[in-house]
């Protein structure tokens, strides 16, 4: 088993559409949750932090369920710039372990 | 945060070669990991730079084909030995603080081909 899961996808949505990726993680010893998104050819950029309590940045929208070992990821009202692949990352006391991606295309 | 340079940012090897990667950051970190991210993968770890002391390798990585170097806080090499056209990829250094909840910050990536 992976140590971080995400579905791949990919997502395909129209404009102004809600999207919702989701990952799980298997250690439940993991210290910190951060949603990171790739564009072709770049390096990954930190998209956002995921708190227990959740928490919201403009359309996004991350939560975090420790019991369950669960992170998400909402997008509302997407845009065409949102294009990208979601990439879920866990950190542990000596590691970062990152999920396959989610790939995301916005459509006109 | 913090900002890092990788070198080079590309390079064409021919098989059997070697191909050393810098990984320089402007502050003092001090966790620092490498990364390899195959064409259309995720990323996968190869392996945790210590500083002074041995790099802790991943499952399938091993000393021989990535020897790895970080003799300060600022710096590490990714070497990649005896290459392969397998072994062209993406190479991405990253690194992270101590503190809890501190993103890790990545290098540009060496995009390495093998021919």
């Amino acid at each position: 088993r992976k140590e971080v899961e995400q579905d791949p996808g990919p997502f395909n949505v129209p404009e102004g559409a809600t999207v919702a990726f989701n990952c799980t993680y298997s250690n439940s010893a993991s210290q910190s949750f951060f949603w990171y998104r790739q564009d072709c050819r770049k390096e990954p950029k930190l998209l956002m932090s995921v708190y227990s309590s959740g928490n919201e940045d403009g359309r996004f929208t991350a939560q975090l369920n420790r019991a369950s070992q669960y992170i998400s990821l909402l997008i509302r009202d997407s845009k065409l710039s949102d294009s990208a692949t979601y990439l879920c990352v866990v950190r542990g006391n000596n590691d970062m372990r990152f999920g396959a991606g989610t790939r995301l295309t916005v459509k006109p | 945060s913090a900002v890092i340079s990788q070198k080079p940012s590309r390079d064409i090897c021919q098989r059997g070669t070697s191909l050393t990667i810098q990984c320089q950051v402007d502050s003092q970190v001090t966790m620092m990991f490498w990364y390899r991210q195959q064409p259309g993968q995720s990323l996968t770890l190869i392996a945790t730079a210590n500083q002074g002391s041995e790099a802790t390798y991943e499952s399938g990585f091993v000393i021989d084909k990535f020897p790895i170097s970080r003799p300060n806080l600022t710096f590490s090499t990714l070497t990649v030995s005896n290459m392969s056209p397998e072994d062209s990829s993406i190479y991405l250094c990253s690194v992270v603080t101590y503190t809890l909840n501190t993103e890790a910050f990545f290098g540009q990536g060496t995009r390495l081909t093998v021919v």
